[in-house]
């Protein structure tokens, strides 16, 4: 069974940094697009950033294009987004997702993890 | 501002047949598959219809999609009160080379 399991939330200021992880399961992590996706409570769902199996093509939304990384370890099974610069416009729930490729449906999601950022 | 464009809300009576429309451009919609994703109060997004109208396993066939040009549309039918939840539609953007989503439509069974 395919589990995606979300940590590294929290209450961070503006300002400074945070690292959020998606620890993957129950299929061959290696051969899979990842993709982040947030959603501000109460309101939509805004993809973040995708990276495909082996790295070599990332994207990013515009509004956190210059500030966040995202990164995976194949021989791990994780997936990581390195959020710097936070913003209290990056407060939400991030979730990391699966798909077969970068314009793949997103097939399997994490739980979530909310993110608030606030003096 | 969403880059796809849905209603906000919709609503039916258990059994009827509820249709939940989603717009977008020739970038997105115009070129790729709609994704939809249904979301439960307090829990992650779950794909629900994808490749226009193909349901994963598990998801009952009273959920349907299509999709002409730049639109696209969900239908439920045989409306049951556990459809009450938020509705998203997604695609592939070539312009901004990323997944695009509606803002949502939230669907309330009365």
């Amino acid at each position: 069974e395919v589990h995606l399991v979300q940590s590294g939330g929290g209450l961070v200021q503006p300002g400074r940094s945070l690292r959020l992880s998606c620890a993957a399961s129950g299929f061959a992590f290696q051969d899979f697009a990842m993709h982040w996706v947030r959603q501000v409570p109460g309101k939509g769902l805004e993809w973040v950033s995708n990276i495909n199996w082996d790295s070599r093509d990332i994207d990013y939304a515009d509004s956190v294009k210059g500030r966040f990384t995202v990164s995976r370890d194949n021989s791990g099974n994780s997936l990581y987004l390195q959020m710097d610069s936070l913003r209290p416009d990056d407060t939400a729930f991030y979730y990391c997702a699966r798909s077969a490729g970068s314009f793949h449906p997103l097939d399997y999601w994490g739980q979530g993890t909310l993110v608030t950022v606030s003096s | 501002q969403s880059v796809l464009t849905q209603p906000p809300s919709a609503s039916g009576t258990p059994g009827q047949r509820v249709t939940m429309s989603c717009s977008g451009s020739s970038s997105n919609l115009g070129s790729y598959p709609v994704t939809w994703y249904q979301q439960l109060p307090g829990t992650a997004p779950k794909l629900l219809i994808y490749s226009n109208n193909q349901r994963p396993s598990g998801v009952p066939d009273r959920f349907s999609g299509s999709q002409s040009g730049t639109s696209a549309s969900l239908a439920v039918s045989g409306l049951q009160s556990e459809d009450e939840a938020d509705y998203y539609c997604a695609a592939w953007d070539d312009s901004l080379t990323g997944w695009v989503f509606g803002g949502g439509t939230k669907l309330t069974v009365l």
